[in-house]
């Protein structure tokens, strides 16, 4: 069964570094996402990217965050410079295009945990 | 305004007993979809359901049943016979179809304790 991939699976970084997560989105999707969740509470939206371009940002995507579609497979989340409060769990998502899109299910990654220190 | 909310912050049974979830949600939309995930202790979220919201027919699948009504904009999950494995976090979700960018909307989670 396709599979959406998340590298690293564990990243510990000093606060103030710079931090890319990666993600491979199932090939025959077309919409991504990321969402957020700090540890033992709700997974929140973060950003979402379809045909090359951010589609919507919820508030916690501030001038921090960015994403980039580089080639075509890869989808990646850059964090510019760390904050304690960086530190979450990190969740990919990708659905397929359709007639009802909503409808269409999001299937997520494994995750990329990031502790900053 | 919250969309999805799950009033149950954490349940505790024992193995055998059943136990239901419950989800309420809030949207304008008329076409809109709810998604059940569930989150076990390794941290992956695993799509359990998702309804649509034009068609209101309960489903079964084993020991899962899900009862959605438009009526009580609700959604609730019942887990029957509850093992041991159903210990997890179970998070309700909604998409809107007016929505452009289709994101999920999660609850915040109901966290079931299965005590054997």
């Amino acid at each position: 069964e396709p599979e959406v991939t998340q590298t690293p699976s564990h990243q510990v970084t000093q606060m103030g570094q710079e931090v890319i997560l990666r993600c491979v989105p199932i090939s025959n999707h077309l919409y991504f996402y990321w969402y957020r969740q700090i540890l033992g509470q709700k997974v929140e939206f973060l950003v979402s990217f379809y045909n090359n371009e951010i589609s919507e940002k919820s508030e916690i995507f501030d001038d921090q965050f960015s994403v980039e579609r580089p080639d075509g497979s890869n989808f990646t989340l850059k964090i510019r410079s760390t904050k304690l409060e960086d530190s979450a769990m990190y969740f990919c998502a990708s659905r397929l295009e359709g007639p009802l899109s909503g409808a269409n299910v999001l299937t997520f990654g494994a995750g990329s945990r990031l502790t900053v220190l | 305004a919250q969309k999805v909310t799950q009033a149950q912050t954490e349940i505790s049974v024992v193995e055998k007993e059943d136990v239901t979830l419950d989800c309420v949600y809030e949207t304008r939309d008329t076409t809109y979809y709810l998604f059940w995930y569930k989150q076990p202790p390794s941290g992956e979220l695993v799509f359990l359901i998702r309804r649509n919201s034009f068609d209101e027919q309960n489903e079964i699948s084993g020991r899962y049943s899900w009862n959605f009504q438009k009526s009580t904009s609700s959604f609730n999950f019942t887990i029957t016979a509850s093992q041991v494995v159903d210990s997890a976090v179970y998070f309700c979700a909604l998409s809107e179809e007016m929505d452009s960018s289709y994101k999920l909307i999660f609850g915040s989670g109901t966290r079931l304790l299965v005590r054997p």
